[in-house]
């Protein structure tokens, strides 16, 4: 139950654009599309933000992206803006024995 | 509106006992898996423990494997976490949340802390 790696850390100017990443394993983010993005502000319930690996519950802005490549998934947020500031955490089902395994989580400041 | 609201945080002394409880409303609780996740302060996320709709079958993280019990009363709308042999490593906000079809978590309670000290 190793948990998926994320940099500890991503920063962008208002109006670019950012990726993160969040690779897993063969076992999870690259055998099954099921890889999901949170957003989480400080002393906030994380949000969800992204679905089966690219798409985007309602209400979410299409400025939030995501991706997958083998055992790596992408978020990508575009045109940033300052509330976009939080932690991102991705999360990718495991298989029925293990589940669901996170990532460590990525603080994304806006400068 | 789905909301899930959790109770039964606390200090507990390390070897203690202690028992989570989340309240569902808003949509069919029965209907759905159900996960608890936690948090230790200034950490990231960590699954803990997820339950069937019908509480038939269960699964938990190596790390409280044994000493955690994930249950539902389903007539109630609520969820449970039954923690027991408490240790320091186990301090966190402990989260609810409900998982849909695609593996995602789309909707959290606010969480409740748990803080073992002694």
């Amino acid at each position: 139950q190793s948990a998926l790696t994320q940099p500890a850390s991503v920063s962008g100017s208002p109006g670019q654009s950012i990726t993160i990443s969040c690779t897993g394993t063969s076992s999870d983010v690259g055998s099954y599309n099921l890889v999901s993005w949170y957003q989480q502000h400080p002393g906030k319930a994380p949000k969800l933000m992204i679905y089966e690996g690219s798409k985007r519950p309602s209400g979410v802005s299409n400025r939030f992206s995501g991706s997958k490549s083998g055992n790596t998934a992408s978020l990508t947020i575009s045109g940033l803006q300052a509330e976009d500031e939080a932690d991102y955490y991705c999360c990718s089902y495991a298989g029925s024995s293990t589940d669901v395994v996170f990532g460590g989580g990525t603080k994304l400041t806006v400068l | 509106e789905v909301q899930l609201v959790e109770s039964g945080g606390g200090l507990v002394q390390p070897g203690g006992s202690l028992r989570l409880s989340c309240a569902a409303s808003g949509f069919t609780f029965s209907s759905y898996w159900m996960h608890w996740v936690r948090q230790a302060p200034g950490k990231g996320l960590v699954w803990v423990s997820r339950i069937n709709s019908d509480g038939s079958s269960t699964s938990y993280a190596d790390s409280v494997k044994g000493r955690f019990t994930i249950s539902r009363d389903n007539a109630k709308n609520t969820l449970y976490l039954q923690m027991n042999s408490l240790r320091a490593e186990d301090t966190a906000v402990y989260y609810c949340a409900r998982i849909d079809s695609s593996h995602s978590f789309d909707y959290w309670g606010q969480g409740t802390l748990v803080t073992v000290s002694s």
